[in-house]
This record gives C-alpha cells, structure tokens and sequence, in this order.
C-alpha cells in the first residue's frame, strides 16, 4: 500500500532563507510523486511533479524538487522564501490512487 | 485557476436541510473525486468515479450521496448531516490510464458548516 510521511508538521523560516520540506513515500513500483501547495479556503494547486528521468525537478513559484531512491524522499526546496509562500505543503504519491501527506503548515517571518 | 470549479464556495445549512454541492471540470479528464478536509485532519477521500462509474466509496456514510451524470460534472447530495460534517469539500479531476492515477487538479472547494 502506498503511504506519505511528512515529517514536520509546522515550519517557521525567515523571509529570503532557504525552504527544505521533507517528504518520505512508501510504494512498491516507481513512484508518480507531487508537491501541492494550499492557501487557507482554498483548493491545492499543484507545484510540480515526477514521473521519471531527470531526479531534479522544477516547478512554479521557484520551488524544486528532489527524488531519491535510495532515502524513499521526494523533498521540496526554494532557495529564497517569499511571505507569500505562506501556505501548507502536500506530498502526494500515486499509483492506483493518489495518497496524500498530513501537510506541512509554512510560516515566513518577517 | 477555472480548470476545476464548485458551487456554491460557502454553504450553511440545518441538520434537517436537503442541499447540494456541484463541481465541474474543463479539462477533458476522465475521473472525478470527492475529498473531506477538516480542520487538523488529512485528506480524506470520499469517493471517486472513473468514466461515471463509482470505483471507490470510502466507507462515506450515507447521508453523502454522490452523483456522475457525465465525466465533467460530480455532485455531492446532503441531506440529515451532523456538525461534525463541517468541512473544507474539495473536487478534484484527474486521467487515470492503464490503472494508473496521474496528477490531480482541485477546485477551490466548499466550505460547509452544519448549524
């Protein structure tokens, strides 16, 4: 069965500090592996994806993403954070369904 | 974004009311799904169709009655709900091919509060 761990549940970062989220799937095949991004009351919006190729993958908004095999993680990083970027993050796994993290709630001080 | 849309965006309704969520997709996908976010819970999902068929019913009590009249449009039928069914209602669309589920896209969601 397929799982997502993500780890922290709240993290605080300053504005124009680096963003590394941490996400751990479990899935017994090649993992299809997203990022989501939610702002409050409203729906996800997907930030990128993987399928397959290149481990490094780019999505809107500067943020990035990172597949390792090896460590089962599919972390999300922005080398400089906005205030906007103030939101809960979603990892997602799919394979015959598409399961979800708990999210990690983002705070950016100011 | 207006590939996924919902109406209505905010819903109070009485535990006694009969009411009804809408979701419709633009993006030519062949599956529709029904999620439940609530407050300091994950994602939980509710129902998902794949070409008007229902293929997953997770366990949804029965006053949730989904609706698949066609592969853009999904409803969601209330009725006799309880507070506890006060949540964020998200609608997704996505292509599943070869049993496989690729990205999913949501709308914005309703925001429903039982009184």
């Amino acid at each position: 069965a397929q799982s997502v761990t993500q780890p922290d549940i709240h993290i605080t970062v300053s504005e124009g500090a680096s963003l590394e989220l941490r996400c751990n799937y479990s899935y017994g095949a090649t993992p299809y592996l997203f990022w989501y991004v939610q702002s409050p009351g409203q729906g996800l919006q997907l930030l990128l994806k993987y399928f397959s190729g290149d481990t490094l993958v780019q999505g809107i908004k500067g943020f990035e993403a990172e597949f390792k095999r090896s460590q089962s993680s599919f972390n999300l990083r922005k080398p400089s954070v906005h205030w906007s970027d103030a939101a809960e993050y979603f990892c997602a796994v799919g394979g015959n369904k598409l399961v979800f993290g708990a999210g990690t709630i983002l705070r950016v001080k100011s | 974004e207006t590939g996924v849309t919902q109406t209505p965006r905010h819903l109070v309704m009485g535990m006694t009311n009969k009411k009804s969520l809408k979701c419709e997709q633009h993006l030519g996908h062949n599956a529709m799904y029904w999620y439940k976010q609530s407050a300091k819970k994950p994602l939980e999902l509710m129902f998902v169709y794949n070409f008007k068929e229902q293929t997953e019913n997770n366990s949804v009590p029965s006053r949730f009655s989904p609706e698949c009249p066609n592969s853009s449009h999904l409803f969601l039928h209330l009725h006799t709900l309880q507070p506890e069914d006060s949540a964020l209602y998200l609608c997704a669309s996505s292509q599943e091919l070869a049993g496989r589920t690729y990205e999913q896209y949501f709308g914005p969601g309703t925001r429903l509060t039982v009184t």
